[in-house]
């Protein structure tokens, strides 16, 4: 069965630090990668995605991920973050056999402090 | 603000009540979805509908009952729940059908809470 695990439960930043949030799938087949985020009372908007191609992705707000196929992974990325990005980040992977079934990790808590 | 709209925002309800929680969307988007959200707790699949038919059932309950009555609106009928029901439920939907690659589009989702 697939599963996602999120390496960090509970981060805490001081503003302009710089940001990795880790990110391992199990799965043998071919996947599509996705990270969401969830702002305080808002709904899970996504940041960017990786289907196939280039592996370093670039999504909104100056996030990146990069998937490393060998490793299973798929790094959040941020050289340096605001208050405004003090969020729940949730990475999610789907077989590309079954795309409806999203699988999410545990999620974890961004705090960026002024 | 999302373009799926899901509404109420907030139902409470006894455990003996009938209640529906409504999803819609007017992006063209032919896969519909119900998860379940725990507090602290990453989303959890219930249900995924492609062009209108049931294609996704993860061993749901029976007491939890989805309805697709068409390409824009996803209904979730609550009958006889329990308290451990009591989650953010959120409803989403993403372009083509199950099979595409195309992300998932959430929205707010309704909290409900079981007495």
């Amino acid at each position: 069965a697939q599963s996602v695990s999120q390496h960090n439960h509970h981060v805490i930043l001081s503003e302009a630090a710089s940001l990795e949030l880790g990110c391992n799938y199990s799965y043998g087949g071919t996947v599509n990668l996705f990270w969401y985020v969830q702002y305080p009372g808002q709904h899970l908007q996504l940041l960017l995605k990786y289907f196939s191609g280039d592996p370093l992705v670039k999504g909104i707000k100056g996030f990146e991920a990069e998937f490393i196929k060998s490793k299973f992974s798929f790094n959040l990325r941020k050289p340096s973050v605001q208050w405004s990005d003090t969020a729940e980040y949730f990475c999610a992977v789907n077989a590309r056999s079954n795309t409806g079934k999203l699988i999410f990790g545990q999620g974890t808590t961004l705090q960026v402090k002024p | 603000d999302t373009e799926v709209t899901q509404t109420p925002k907030h139902l409470v309800m006894g455990m003996t009540n009938k209640k529906s929680l409504k999803c819609e969307q007017h992006m063209g988007h032919r896969a519909m979805y119900w998860y379940k959200q725990k507090a602290k707790k990453p989303p959890e699949l219930m249900f995924v509908y492609s062009y209108e038919k049931l294609s996704i059932n993860e061993s749901v309950p029976s007491r939890f009952s989805p309805e697709c009555p068409n390409s824009s609106l996803l209904n979730l009928h609550l009958h006889a729940l329990q308290p451990e029901d009591s989650a953010l439920y959120l409803c989403a939907s993403s372009q083509g059908g199950q099979t595409s690659n195309q992300p998932q589009h959430f929205g707010d989702g309704t909290r409900l809470s079981i007495l």
